[in-house]
């Protein structure tokens, strides 16, 4: 039972375009969701993360928007650098589960010059 | 500043072979800590959490352990490994805001 799905697997993008990244969860128990950005063979970075009682969070080039009536948080990226270039990870945590953490599968993202 | 490190980097085992993976975690005191695995083509599942010396919660059956002997040391182990084991270990600690924060990882490979 995958309760948080990233259903798109790639997106390529050129440079200076914006990235929308989606992700989609079941949970209505979640209630804090963060973005990771993830280098091969690295740990994932902390990117962003939103509050279940905000519906979005916004930080230089990164907007997280939520919209908890349909379950759906998306990753804005504007403008695309293709130091950009990366898999990035949904999160979700479940208020009261000593912050356990729940992943997506990943979107690779690909800028391109 | 928190650094978190891991090791070793990369580690190439015979299957039944035993297995130690240690984390450390430097700036900080009593934080949540935890073992994720990212197997090829899948996101990260949890393995193990730990909010303090000897407390560890497992999330998944499985061939491996976890113990947690210091405030900030987290130790993977398995006594027999699978071939199922091979994977990246990634290791996370959590301080007083919401966020994990992972260290480099260890890339395993069972053979």
């Amino acid at each position: 039972d995958q309760q948080v799905k990233q259903n798109s697997p790639s997106l390529s993008v050129q440079e200076g375009r914006i990235s929308i990244l989606n992700c989609d969860y079941t949970n209505s128990m979640f209630d804090y969701f963060l973005w990771y950005k993830k280098y091969p063979a690295e740990g994932p970075t902390f990117l962003i993360s939103i509050s279940s009682i905000k519906d979005k969070n916004e930080d230089g080039r990164f907007t997280v928007f939520l919209n908890k009536s349909a379950k759906h948080l998306s990753l804005h990226i504007v403008p695309s650098q293709p130091g950009d270039s990366a898999v990035y990870f949904c999160a979700a945590r479940r208020g009261g589960s000593n912050y356990k953490l729940t992943f997506g599968k990943g979107t690779l993202l690909t800028v391109n010059p | 500043s928190q650094t978190i490190h891991q090791w070793p980097a990369t580690l190439v085992q015979p299957v039944g072979s035993p297995l130690s993976l240690e984390c450390t975690v430097e700036g900080t005191s009593n934080p949540n800590l935890y073992w994720y695995r990212q197997a090829a083509g899948r996101g990260l599942q949890l393995l193990f959490y730990s909010v303090g010396i000897g407390q560890i919660s497992s999330e998944v059956p499985q061939n491996l352990s976890a113990s947690r002997p210091q405030d900030r040391q987290f130790i993977l182990s398995s006594k027999k490994l699978l071939l199922s084991d091979s994977g990246f270990y990634l290791c996370a600690w959590k301080g007083g805001s919401n966020e994990q924060f992972f260290g480099p990882g260890t890339r395993l490979t069972v053979l």
